[in-house]
């Protein structure tokens, strides 16, 4: 079986902090990942994706993400966020058809 | 190009009512999908469709059926609602399986009384 786990559920900073989103998984075989975000009042979107090759992945608005297989973690991270970053972060999983999420972490940036 | 849609944004429903939740997806995507988002527990499958005519059960199907009569479509059906289906419901798509990014919808919120 597989899982997802996500540290925090709720991350409060000020503008300009450095953000790091913890996610470690479960999983035996070959793994895709993701980082998905939902800002307030909209739908899910992609920040990042790792499927193989370079283990540091580059996503939109700024957010990297890195693999590391033998901690079995996909942590995400900002240098310096912004307000606009104030959101809900879900790290997700696939294997085959099914994507595993999980609980999701929230971020609120404060001004 | 509207991505995809869903209907009705929001419902409220009487236990014991059934209730079908719409999605239409424009961009050929073979792959369909199904989630409820609760709070604390992230968004869990209920159905998925890995391409038109075929249909299969998520993490959570219990209570809910789904069809794909065709590649655009995948309604999502509640037979007799019960309140732990109060819940936002996701609809998704991608062009294949877990290499492709899938796209999501606007979501339908929905109470069960």
């Amino acid at each position: 079986a597989q899982s997802v786990s996500q540290h925090n559920h709720h991350v409060i900073l000020s503008e300009a902090a450095s953000l790091e989103l913890g996610c470690n998984y479960s999983y035996g075989g070959t793994v895709n990942l993701f980082w998905y975000v939902q800002y307030p009042g909209q739908h899910l979107q992609l920040l990042l994706k790792y499927f193989s090759g370079d283990p540091l992945v580059k996503g939109i608005k700024g957010f990297e993400a890195e693999f590391i297989k033998s901690k079995f973690s996909f942590n995400l991270r900002k240098p310096s966020v912004q307000w606009s970053d104030t959101a809900e972060y879900f790290c997700a999983l696939s294997n085959d058809y099914k994507l595993s999420f999980g609980a999701g972490t929230t971020v609120t940036v404060r001004a | 190009i509207a991505g995809i849609t869903q209907a009705p944004t929001s419902q409220i429903l009487a236990a014991g009512r059934r209730m079908t939740l719409r999605c239409t997806q424009d961009m050929r995507h073979n792959a369909m999908y199904w989630y409820r988002q609760d709070l604390g527990l992230g968004l869990r499958l209920i159905h998925y469709s890995n391409t038109a005519g075929t249909t299969g059960k998520g993490e959570v199907p219990d209570g809910y059926s789904v069809s794909r009569a065709n590649t655009d479509d995948f309604p999502l059906t509640l037979a007799s609602a019960v309140p732990s289906q109060t819940s936002v419901y996701f609809c998704a798509s991608s062009a294949g399986t877990s290499y492709n990014e899938q796209f999501f919808g606007p979501g339908t919120r929905l109470t069960v009384l």
